[in-house]
C-alpha cells in the first residue's frame, strides 16, 4: 500500500527556520496537505495543494514540492509551534487518502 | 463560514454498532466529497474513507482494516454525513473525524468512540 514517510521529530531553536519533509512515490502528481496539531484537538490546514496557506496561517508557513518529496517550512519557529504535523496526499491509484505518521518539532 | 459538527460518539461493546453524523452548513453539500479520518490514542491519523459527491456519483469507498464493517452515506436533504460501524473491534477505538476535501479541508471537532467490554 501507498506511505508517506516522515521523521518522527525535528528539532530547531526559536527564530531557526524548521522544515519537515514527507516523501511519496505519487507526490509529483498528487497535492500534498500539510496538518498541524496541538494535543487533545482537532488537526489544522496549515498548507493545501503543496504552497498555498488558508486565511488565518501565519506567512511563516510554507510548503514546496518536487518530485517524491514535499517540504513544510516554518521560518522563524516560535514556541508555540512545538507540536504535531503530519503531511497528507491521495494515492493515485486508489484515490484513497493517505497520511504520513506525523513528525513532532521541538522548539527549545 | 463552513461548519462541520458532529455528534453520535460513545462508548460500545466489541461487536455491537454506532452511527456517527456530521452537519454540514457553509457551503453546498451536494457538491462536496466527504471523508472519515480516525485517531487512535496516541497514534497518528487514518483514512477511514469517502464519498464522492452527490454530481460526481456518490460512490464510496473504505480503508482495509474497516471495509465490509463500515458504511458511509449522505443526506443531501439535511446536509448531513453519516458513519454507520458494524461489527466493532477494540482497535476501532478512537476519534473520528468528518472532513470536507478539496481545495481547503474543513474539520469537524472530533467524536470519541470506545469500543470495550
Amino acid at each position: 500500500s501507498y506511505e508517506l514517510t516522515q521523521p518522527p521529530s525535528v528539532s530547531v531553536s526559536p527564530g531557526q527556520t524548521a522544515r519537515i519533509t514527507c516523501s511519496g512515490d505519487d507526490l509529483a502528481k498528487k497535492y500534498v496537505y500539510w496538518y498541524q496539531q496541538k494535543s487533545g484537538q482537532a488537526p489544522v490546514l496549515v498548507i493545501y495543494e503543496d504552497n498555498k496557506r488558508p486565511s488565518g496561517i501565519p506567512e511563516r508557513f510554507s510548503g514546496s514540492s518536487s518530485g517524491t518529496m514535499a517540504t513544510l517550512t516554518i521560518s522563524g519557529a516560535q514556541v508555540e509551534d512545538e507540536v504535531d504535523y503530519y503531511c497528507c496526499s491521495t494515492d493515485s491509484s486508489t484515490d484513497h487518502w493517505v497520511f504520513g505518521g506525523g513528525t513532532k518539532l521541538t522548539v527549545l | 463560514e463552513v461548519q462541520l459538527v458532529q455528534s453520535g460518539g460513545g462508548l460500545v461493546k466489541p461487536g455491537g454498532s454506532l452511527r456517527l453524523s456530521c452537519a454540514a452548513s457553509g457551503f453546498i453539500f451536494s457538491n462536496a466529497w466527504m471523508t472519515w479520518v480516525r485517531q487512535a490514542p496516541g497514534k497518528g491519523l487514518e483514512w477511514v474513507g469517502h464519498i464522492k459527491s452527490k454530481t460526481d456519483g456518490g460512490s464510496t469507498d473504505y480503508a482495509a482494516p474497516v471495509k465490509g464493517r463500515f458504511t458511509i452515506s449522505r443526506d443531501e436533504s439535511k446536509n448531513t454525513l453519516y458513519l454507520q460501524m458494524n461489527s466493532l473491534k477494540t482497535e476501532d477505538t478512537a476519534v473520528y473525524y468528518c472532513t470536507k476535501v478539496g481545495g481547503i479541508h474543513y474539520w469537524g471537532q472530533g467524536s470519541l468512540v470506545t469500543v470495550s467490554s
